[in-house]
């Protein structure tokens, strides 16, 4: 059974520019949450999909949004990027969401790094 | 403030001893559900072990048990026999059950774990 696939896995970009981010979910799970994971900001929240709906949406300005396929794929997408954007990008798959023992399953991430 | 809190950044442990890595968590929540992930140098995060505010028995998954203490609101990670491989960084979780729709989940600020051989 094929894991969390993040793609691309590091990503270089400038200030100003914007970028989209890749997340294949498990197969059959249905909730994608993503993460944004810093050294002085540790790991956030940033929103949650599922069945195409965001369901949960951490405080991240409107730069950050985000978007889930029919197939459970989810792109999340960052606008005019900052410095402070440099983070590790980290994607967690559910089979269901709501349910609270449903245990996330986490990709490997996407290193960004704005220049 | 702060919904999980790791107070060690760093810990020590000689191969084969156990070591306890500390997690103490703030809700008001009645329903809840606190897990630990192992995140190794490679970034993915591995889960390891839950705890739900209403389980009677504390939690244990092979090497790993979860310390869970309800009323002073700790959940402490034990790792029995430790092995070199456990060298990572280690996260406290929290899912909150009725303010929280759906799978958000809060972490702490983690904990480096450095086994010595």
């Amino acid at each position: 059974k094929a894991g969390v696939t993040q793609t691309p896995r590091y990503l270089i970009k400038t200030r100003g520019q914007q970028v989209t981010l890749s997340c294949s979910p498990i197969s059959g799970h249905r909730s994608v949450s993503w993460y944004q994971q810093t050294p002085g900001q540790g790991l956030q929240f940033l929103f949650e999909y599922f069945s195409e709906t965001q369901r949960n949406k951490g405080n991240f300005p409107g730069r950050f949004s985000g978007r889930q396929f029919s197939n459970s794929r989810s792109e999340m997408n960052v606008s005019t990027l900052e410095l402070g954007d440099s983070a590790l990008y980290l994607c967690a798959s559910s089979l269901a969401s709501g349910i609270l023992n449903t245990e996330a399953f986490f990709g490997q991430g996407t290193r960004l790094t704005v220049v | 403030a702060q919904k999980i809190t790791q107070t060690q950044p760093g810990m020590f442990v000689q191969e084969k001893e156990a070591v306890t890595l500390d997690c103490t968590y703030d809700t008001s929540d009645p329903s809840y559900g606190l897990f630990w992930y192992k995140q190794p140098s490679s970034g993915e995060m591995i889960f390891l072990i839950y705890q739900g505010s209403y389980d009677q028995q504390n939690a244990t998954e092979g090497r790993y048990s979860l310390n869970f203490q309800k009323a002073r609101k700790s959940a402490n990670l034990v790792i029995s026999a430790s092995q070199l491989g456990d060298s990572a960084m280690y996260f406290c979780a929290m899912r909150e059950g009725l303010k929280t729709s759906g799978s958000r989940l809060t972490f702490g600020e983690g904990t480096q774990l450095t086994v010595n051989p």
